[in-house]
């Protein structure tokens, strides 16, 4: 079954102890993205990748980090969480970027992260 | 800055209803415009991808539309059923094939049997 997995689904962690939230993806795409989820702020893009060793920030890329060193990969990590980062996180694939009508967006069913 | 916004937040309408839900953008320079639907606990569906050089979208009992000089989108949903309750969003694209998103907050649709 075509998907985009994520894990963990649930992480609740204190501030400053570096964490990473997996991504992977078996269908190929070579674009590959993480976002986060606020109330009231809708889904913001943290970093995307066009492809394997390429990577570029989003909107709110302040405090993360990714690689992009298998096209099936995308760890997003976090060094030092702070509780300002409690979010719901969504990575999504595609088969090439963000334009096309035959490349539409997959995302995985999220990481709920809450850092005290 | 671009903004995308959804209007109403919430939505409730009782089964077999046609319904449409809004979308507007601030800026009419779009690439495309992308409807998704979110269930609880599940990620982004995407349902329909306009491209700016398109008027409208079909798939199934949806339709979107895309009216740039606008800034506008709807979502029309034909003969709702309890199975379409759902989070919709809309996010435009002015980047092109690497281009970001900017989502809409979405509209929480509820079919009542």
């Amino acid at each position: 079954e075509a998907q985009v997995t994520q894990n963990p689904r649930y992480l609740i962690t204190v501030t400053g102890k570096k964490l990473t939230v997996t991504c992977s993806q078996n269908m190929n795409h070579e674009y590959m993205s993480w976002y986060r989820q606020d109330p009231g702020l809708g889904l913001r893009q943290i970093y995307y990748s066009m492809n394997v060793e390429v990577t570029d920030k989003g909107d709110v890329p302040e405090g993360y980090k990714v690689s992009r060193k298998e096209k099936r990969n995308f760890p997003l990590i976090l060094e030092s969480p702070s509780p300002n980062q409690t979010s719901l996180y969504f990575c999504a694939s595609s088969r090439k970027g963000t334009g096309g009508n035959n490349s539409p967006l997959h995302f995985g069913n999220g990481t709920r992260l809450t850092v005290t | 800055k671009q903004e995308v916004t959804q209007i109403p937040a919430a939505l409730s309408v009782p089964e077999g209803e046609n319904l449409v839900l809004n979308c507007s953008f601030t800026d009419s320079a779009i690439y495309n415009l992308q409807w998704f639907r979110q269930d609880p606990g599940k990620g982004l569906t995407s349902l329909l991808l306009i491209q700016s050089s398109q008027r409208e979208q079909t798939s199934g009992r949806l339709n979107a539309s895309l009216d740039k000089s606008s800034g506008r989108s709807t979502l029309y949903i034909a003969a709702s059923q309890p199975g379409d309750s759902a989070t919709y969003l809309c996010a435009s694209n002015y980047g092109g094939s690497q281009g970001n998103l900017i989502f809409g907050k979405g509209t929480k649709l509820s079919v009542k049997p």
